[in-house]
């Protein structure tokens, strides 16, 4: 059965560093979308991406953050400067379709230090 | 005012119980409604998938929007401990992202 894939499944980083999250989604999806959950707290949206370009982020998508598609399977999300709150599990999620139900991945657990 | 309101549990049932999960929502965009299983530090994996008011079954699972009250609910039928997990629902506004409940935490005992 086709599945989303995340890796790492758990990163440490010192605070101020650079972190880089990488997702395989599933191969014939179109759209693709980060989510944050902070331990013991709701699911939360990050950013859609769509035809190689964002098509909608949320108010915690700051600067500090970004998303690539650099090739054909891989979709990636970097934090530029690592903070303490920061730390969470990223889930990464694809759908065919905008309006169809979006598959996550395992999730990446980051843990700034 | 929250979005998407599920009281967080916990629940703890016998095996063989029905469990009912419900949430409650504010906004009249959403359409799309979804409910997602997650175990502990994993990702949420899909139960159900619906865009209409009624019932929607699928094996031991049944999910029930009511959009005129702006409630939706997930029945499972015979509950196995293997069921124990937190239980998400979500909702889409069209073709935007999701917007999720806090989740319950539901325990089968055997």
């Amino acid at each position: 059965e086709p599945e989303v894939t995340q890796t790492p499944s758990h990163q440490v980083t010192q605070m101020g560093q650079e972190v880089i999250l990488r997702c395989v989604p599933i191969s014939n999806h179109l759209y693709f979308y980060w989510y944050r959950q902070i331990l013991g707290q709701k699911v939360e949206f990050l950013v859609s991406f769509y035809n190689n370009e964002i098509s909608e982020k949320s108010e915690i998508f700051d600067d500090q953050f970004s998303v690539e598609r650099p090739d054909g399977s891989n979709f990636t999300l970097k934090i530029r400067s690592t903070k303490l709150e920061d730390s969470a599990m990223y889930f990464c999620a694809s759908s065919d379709r905008a309006d169809t139900e979006a598959f996550f991945g395992q999730g990446t657990r980051l843990t700034v230090v | 005012q929250k979005e998407v309101e599920q009281d967080p549990g916990p629940l703890s049932v016998p095996e063989g119980a029905i469990v009912s999960l419900n949430c409650t929502y504010s906004n009249s965009a959403f359409q799309y409604f979804m409910w997602y299983r997650q175990y502990s530090r994993k990702g949420p994996e899909l139960l159900m998938y619906t865009y209409s008011s009624g019932n929607k079954e699928d094996g031991r699972f049944t999910a029930q929007v009511d959009k005129s009250s702006k409630y939706i609910s997930l029945f499972i039928r015979d509950s196995q401990p293997s069921d124990s997990a937190t239980y998400l629902c979500a909702m889409q506004p069209g073709a935007n992202n999701l917007f999720f409940g806090t989740g319950t935490r539901l325990t089968v005992i055997p």
